[in-house]
Protein backbone atom coordinates (compact mmCIF):
# COMPACT_ATOMS: atom_id res chain seq x y z
CA UNK A 1 0.00 0.00 0.00
CA UNK A 2 1.37 3.47 -0.49
CA UNK A 3 1.86 5.56 2.37
CA UNK A 4 4.35 7.15 4.57
CA UNK A 5 6.64 5.71 6.97
CA UNK A 6 8.00 6.97 10.01
CA UNK A 7 10.38 5.69 12.66
CA UNK A 8 11.04 5.19 15.07
CA UNK A 9 7.44 6.09 16.74
CA UNK A 10 8.77 6.81 20.40
CA UNK A 11 12.59 8.40 20.61
CA UNK A 12 14.49 9.49 23.53
CA UNK A 13 17.11 11.87 23.64
CA UNK A 14 19.87 12.98 26.00
CA UNK A 15 20.83 16.20 26.06
CA UNK A 16 23.84 17.27 23.51
CA UNK A 17 22.98 14.34 21.54
CA UNK A 18 21.72 14.43 17.76
CA UNK A 19 19.46 12.46 16.88
CA UNK A 20 17.68 11.51 12.93
CA UNK A 21 13.98 10.93 12.31
CA UNK A 22 13.25 8.95 9.25
CA UNK A 23 10.42 9.21 6.60
CA UNK A 24 10.43 7.45 4.16
CA UNK A 25 6.87 7.91 1.23
CA UNK A 26 6.17 5.53 -1.72
CA UNK A 27 3.64 7.87 -3.31
CA UNK A 28 5.65 9.19 -5.66
CA UNK A 29 5.16 12.70 -4.25
CA UNK A 30 7.66 15.83 -5.36
CA UNK A 31 7.33 17.58 -1.93
CA UNK A 32 8.06 16.77 1.95
CA UNK A 33 7.49 18.56 5.21
CA UNK A 34 8.39 18.66 8.08
CA UNK A 35 6.28 19.78 11.31
CA UNK A 36 6.42 19.85 14.99
CA UNK A 37 3.52 19.82 17.37
CA UNK A 38 3.59 20.87 20.69
CA UNK A 39 0.82 20.35 23.22
CA UNK A 40 -2.38 22.70 22.87
CA UNK A 41 -0.53 24.12 19.64
CA UNK A 42 -1.13 23.34 15.70
CA UNK A 43 1.68 22.18 13.20
CA UNK A 44 4.33 24.42 12.74
CA UNK A 45 6.67 24.48 9.67
CA UNK A 46 10.62 23.42 9.93
CA UNK A 47 11.93 22.60 7.17
CA UNK A 48 10.04 21.39 3.80
CA UNK A 49 11.43 20.17 0.17
CA UNK A 50 10.32 20.53 -3.59
CA UNK A 51 12.43 18.00 -5.06
CA UNK A 52 15.27 16.12 -4.57
CA UNK A 53 18.51 17.94 -3.91
CA UNK A 54 16.40 20.99 -2.67
CA UNK A 55 14.82 22.35 0.69
CA UNK A 56 14.05 25.17 2.04
CA UNK A 57 13.90 26.46 5.82
CA UNK A 58 10.62 26.82 6.88
CA UNK A 59 9.23 28.61 10.24
CA UNK A 60 11.31 27.01 13.11
CA UNK A 61 14.67 25.81 10.77
CA UNK A 62 16.84 26.88 13.96
CA UNK A 63 18.33 23.69 15.59
CA UNK A 64 17.37 21.46 13.14
CA UNK A 65 18.66 20.07 9.56
CA UNK A 66 17.53 17.47 6.61
CA UNK A 67 18.92 16.21 3.46
CA UNK A 68 16.71 14.98 0.21
CA UNK A 69 19.25 12.91 -1.89
CA UNK A 70 16.24 10.66 -2.69
CA UNK A 71 12.23 11.14 -3.67
CA UNK A 72 11.37 8.98 -1.52
CA UNK A 73 13.25 9.63 2.28
CA UNK A 74 13.62 13.43 3.50
CA UNK A 75 15.40 12.64 7.24
CA UNK A 76 15.20 15.10 9.61
CA UNK A 77 17.98 15.87 11.86
CA UNK A 78 17.44 17.36 15.23
CA UNK A 79 20.42 18.91 17.06
CA UNK A 80 21.90 19.55 20.13
CA UNK A 81 21.35 23.43 19.38
CA UNK A 82 17.81 22.51 19.46
CA UNK A 83 17.01 23.77 23.01
CA UNK A 84 13.82 22.82 23.17
CA UNK A 85 13.39 19.51 21.10
CA UNK A 86 10.53 17.76 23.35
CA UNK A 87 7.69 17.60 21.01
CA UNK A 88 5.35 15.40 18.57
CA UNK A 89 7.23 15.38 14.65
CA UNK A 90 5.33 14.57 11.59
CA UNK A 91 6.43 14.38 7.93
CA UNK A 92 4.30 15.01 5.16
CA UNK A 93 4.12 14.90 1.50
CA UNK A 94 2.01 16.35 -1.53
CA UNK A 95 1.94 16.98 -5.02
CA UNK A 96 2.26 20.49 -6.11
CA UNK A 97 -0.58 22.51 -4.56
CA UNK A 98 -2.30 19.35 -3.25
CA UNK A 99 -3.35 17.96 -0.11
CA UNK A 100 -0.89 16.89 1.96
CA UNK A 101 -0.93 13.47 3.66
CA UNK A 102 0.85 12.67 7.01
CA UNK A 103 3.17 9.66 8.41
CA UNK A 104 1.97 8.61 12.07
CA UNK A 105 4.42 11.33 13.99
CA UNK A 106 7.74 10.32 16.26
CA UNK A 107 7.05 11.71 19.73
CA UNK A 108 10.55 12.86 21.15
CA UNK A 109 11.48 13.40 24.41
CA UNK A 110 14.44 14.45 26.08
CA UNK A 111 15.95 12.96 28.81
CA UNK B 1 0.78 37.10 5.96
CA UNK B 2 -1.83 34.10 6.08
CA UNK B 3 -3.23 33.44 9.26
CA UNK B 4 -5.75 30.77 10.17
CA UNK B 5 -7.88 31.48 13.50
CA UNK B 6 -9.76 28.53 15.07
CA UNK B 7 -11.50 30.12 17.76
CA UNK B 8 -12.62 27.24 19.97
CA UNK B 9 -9.75 25.43 21.57
CA UNK B 10 -12.21 22.53 22.73
CA UNK B 11 -15.73 21.38 22.29
CA UNK B 12 -18.04 18.70 24.06
CA UNK B 13 -21.52 17.69 22.29
CA UNK B 14 -23.28 14.31 23.58
CA UNK B 15 -23.52 11.88 20.80
CA UNK B 16 -26.20 12.33 18.09
CA UNK B 17 -25.97 16.40 18.60
CA UNK B 18 -24.58 18.60 15.18
CA UNK B 19 -21.52 20.59 15.97
CA UNK B 20 -20.26 22.83 13.93
CA UNK B 21 -16.12 23.67 14.04
CA UNK B 22 -15.16 27.74 13.22
CA UNK B 23 -12.22 28.36 11.03
CA UNK B 24 -11.43 31.67 9.67
CA UNK B 25 -8.65 32.25 7.58
CA UNK B 26 -6.47 35.73 6.37
CA UNK B 27 -4.54 35.75 3.29
CA UNK B 28 -3.93 38.58 0.29
CA UNK B 29 -3.63 35.67 -2.46
CA UNK B 30 -6.56 35.55 -4.97
CA UNK B 31 -6.05 32.00 -4.93
CA UNK B 32 -5.44 29.61 -2.64
CA UNK B 33 -6.96 26.39 -0.88
CA UNK B 34 -8.48 25.49 2.29
CA UNK B 35 -7.52 22.42 3.89
CA UNK B 36 -9.68 20.13 7.36
CA UNK B 37 -7.83 17.58 8.96
CA UNK B 38 -8.67 15.06 11.93
CA UNK B 39 -6.27 14.37 13.99
CA UNK B 40 -7.47 11.22 16.41
CA UNK B 41 -5.56 10.08 19.37
CA UNK B 42 -3.37 8.00 17.52
CA UNK B 43 -1.75 10.92 16.36
CA UNK B 44 -1.65 10.92 12.49
CA UNK B 45 -3.46 13.72 10.51
CA UNK B 46 -6.07 12.34 8.32
CA UNK B 47 -7.16 14.18 5.31
CA UNK B 48 -10.58 15.70 5.28
CA UNK B 49 -10.82 17.43 2.34
CA UNK B 50 -9.13 20.38 0.03
CA UNK B 51 -11.64 23.67 -1.09
CA UNK B 52 -10.06 26.17 -3.73
CA UNK B 53 -10.90 29.47 -3.64
CA UNK B 54 -13.20 29.73 -6.85
CA UNK B 55 -15.39 27.22 -5.53
CA UNK B 56 -17.86 28.32 -2.98
CA UNK B 57 -19.77 25.63 -3.42
CA UNK B 58 -20.74 23.84 0.00
CA UNK B 59 -20.10 20.11 0.11
CA UNK B 60 -21.30 17.21 2.11
CA UNK B 61 -19.82 13.35 2.54
CA UNK B 62 -22.06 11.59 4.98
CA UNK B 63 -22.14 13.12 8.31
CA UNK B 64 -19.60 15.87 7.23
CA UNK B 65 -20.44 19.62 5.50
CA UNK B 66 -18.19 22.33 4.79
CA UNK B 67 -19.64 25.72 4.23
CA UNK B 68 -17.17 27.92 2.46
CA UNK B 69 -17.85 31.80 2.97
CA UNK B 70 -15.70 34.32 0.88
CA UNK B 71 -17.52 37.17 2.21
CA UNK B 72 -16.49 36.46 5.62
CA UNK B 73 -12.98 34.52 5.38
CA UNK B 74 -14.24 31.44 6.66
CA UNK B 75 -14.58 27.89 6.22
CA UNK B 76 -16.62 26.28 8.86
CA UNK B 77 -17.13 22.35 9.55
CA UNK B 78 -20.25 20.76 10.66
CA UNK B 79 -20.64 17.16 12.06
CA UNK B 80 -24.33 15.65 12.11
CA UNK B 81 -25.29 13.10 14.63
CA UNK B 82 -22.28 12.94 15.94
CA UNK B 83 -20.51 9.75 17.24
CA UNK B 84 -18.09 8.84 19.79
CA UNK B 85 -15.45 8.12 16.70
CA UNK B 86 -15.28 11.51 15.70
CA UNK B 87 -13.32 12.48 18.82
CA UNK B 88 -10.39 13.68 17.60
CA UNK B 89 -8.33 17.24 17.28
CA UNK B 90 -9.59 19.29 14.31
CA UNK B 91 -7.46 21.36 12.23
CA UNK B 92 -8.13 23.52 9.43
CA UNK B 93 -5.20 24.86 7.16
CA UNK B 94 -4.87 27.16 4.54
CA UNK B 95 -2.91 26.82 1.33
CA UNK B 96 -0.72 29.48 -0.68
CA UNK B 97 2.27 31.53 -1.12
CA UNK B 98 4.79 32.05 0.89
CA UNK B 99 6.98 35.37 0.67
CA UNK B 100 9.93 32.78 -0.55
CA UNK B 101 7.22 31.78 -3.45
CA UNK B 102 6.81 28.80 -2.10
CA UNK B 103 3.40 27.00 -1.77
CA UNK B 104 3.12 26.18 2.29
CA UNK B 105 0.20 25.37 4.39
CA UNK B 106 -0.89 27.39 7.58
CA UNK B 107 -2.87 25.48 10.28
CA UNK B 108 -4.89 26.27 12.98
CA UNK B 109 -4.26 25.55 16.43
CA UNK B 110 -6.95 22.36 16.43
CA UNK B 111 -9.91 22.31 17.97
CA UNK B 112 -10.50 19.27 20.56
CA UNK B 113 -14.00 17.70 19.78
CA UNK B 114 -15.03 15.47 22.66
CA UNK B 115 -18.18 13.29 21.82
CA UNK B 116 -19.88 11.78 24.81
CA UNK B 117 -21.72 8.81 24.80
Amino acid sequence: DGGITQSPKYLFRKEGQNVTLSCEQNLNHDAMYWYRQDPGQGLRLIYYSQIVNDFQKGDIAEGYSVSREKKESFPLTVTSAQKNPTAFYLCASSIRLNEQFFGPGTRLTVL
Amino acid sequence: AQKVTQAQTEISVVEKEDVTLDCVYETRDTTYYLFWYKQPPSGELVFLIRRNSFDEQNEISGRYSWNFQKSTSSFNFTITASQVVDSAVYFCALGGYSGAGSYQLTFGKGTKLSVIP
